[in-house]
C-alpha cells in the first residue's frame, strides 16, 4: 500500500537539479510532499489532487500524473537549504490517512 | 505556523513500564495522527481520529492505544513498554477540508531498555 520512492538518495552540488518520483500501485486522491530534517518534524511542501496539475514552491515543484498514479517533485537551482529526507504521502480516497514513502535523501553540497 | 506539541521529547525507560506521550494542538483540527519512524526510515501511521470520541488503528499494527476526550488533546499509552518499542512517535493533526495538510509535532523519541 505504501508508495514507492526513487532514488534512495541523491547528491547534489548548489544549483544543480533533481528529479524525486513517487509511485502508487492504486489510484490516488492526493500525494502530499513534505521535507524532514535531520532530527526534526516532516514540514509540509505541497499537495496534488488527482486530475493531474502540477505546483510549485519557490524552486520547488512537482507534477501529479493521474493515470500513471505516479507524482514528480522537482528540485530547480539547489541550495544548501534543499538538503533533508524527502517523502510522499498518499491519500487513495478523501480519507484523510496518508501512506508514506521510504523517503529520498537529498544532500546539496556547495 | 502550525502549534502542535509533544511531551516528552525524549524518554528512556525500563520495559514493562507503563506510559504515556502526550500530544496538543492550539489549531482547533479535528482530525489527529500518530505516526511511528525508526531513524532513516518511512513513517507508519498507527493510530489516527477523526474527532472527539473517534479512535481507528492505522497501517501498522501497534500495542499502544489512545484516546480522543478533547478536540486538542491525543495521548498515546503503551500498557507495558518492550525494547521493540523502542521508535520515534510523531503526531499530526490537520483541518476537515477537501485538502488538509498534516502538520507534525517535534515527535517523541523513546528508547526501551
Amino acid at each position: 500500500q505504501q508508495p514507492v520512492q526513487s532514488p534512495q538518495a541523491v547528491i547534489l552540488r548548489e544549483g544543480e537539479d533533481a528529479v524525486i518520483n513517487c509511485s502508487s500501485s492504486k489510484a490516488l486522491y492526493s500525494v502530499h510532499w513534505y521535507r524532514q530534517k535531520h532530527g526534526e518534524a516532516p514540514v509540509f511542501l505541497m499537495i496534488l489532487l488527482k486530475g493531474g496539475e502540477q505546483k510549485g514552491h519557490e524552486k520547488i515543484s512537482a507534477s501529479f500524473n493521474e493515470k500513471k498514479q505516479q507524482s514528480s517533485l522537482y528540485l530547480t537551482a539547489s541550495q544548501l537549504s534543499y538538503s533533508g529526507t524527502y517523502f510522499c504521502g498518499t491519500e487513495r480516497s478523501n480519507d484523510y490517512k496518508l501512506s508514506f514513502g521510504a523517503g529520498t535523501t537529498v544532500t546539496v553540497r556547495a | 505556523e502550525a502549534d502542535i506539541y509533544q511531551t516528552p521529547r525524549y524518554l528512556v525507560i525500563g520495559t514493562g513500564k507503563k506510559i504515556t506521550l502526550e500530544c496538543s494542538q492550539t489549531m482547533g483540527h479535528d482530525k489527529m495522527y500518530w505516526y511511528q519512524q525508526d531513524p532513516g526510515m518511512e513513517l507508519h501511521l498507527i493510530h489516527y481520529s477523526y474527532g472527539v470520541n473517534s479512535t481507528e488503528k492505522g497501517d501498522l499494527s501497534s500495542e499502544s492505544t489512545v484516546s480522543r476526550i478533547r478536540t486538542e488533546h491525543f495521548p498515546l499509552t503503551l500498557e507495558s513498554a518492550r525494547p521493540s518499542h523502542t521508535s520515534q512517535y510523531l503526531c499530526a493533526s490537520s483541518h476537515f477540508q477537501d485538502t488538509d495538510t498534516q502538520y507534525f509535532g517535534p515527535g517523541t523519541r523513546l528508547t526501551v531498555l
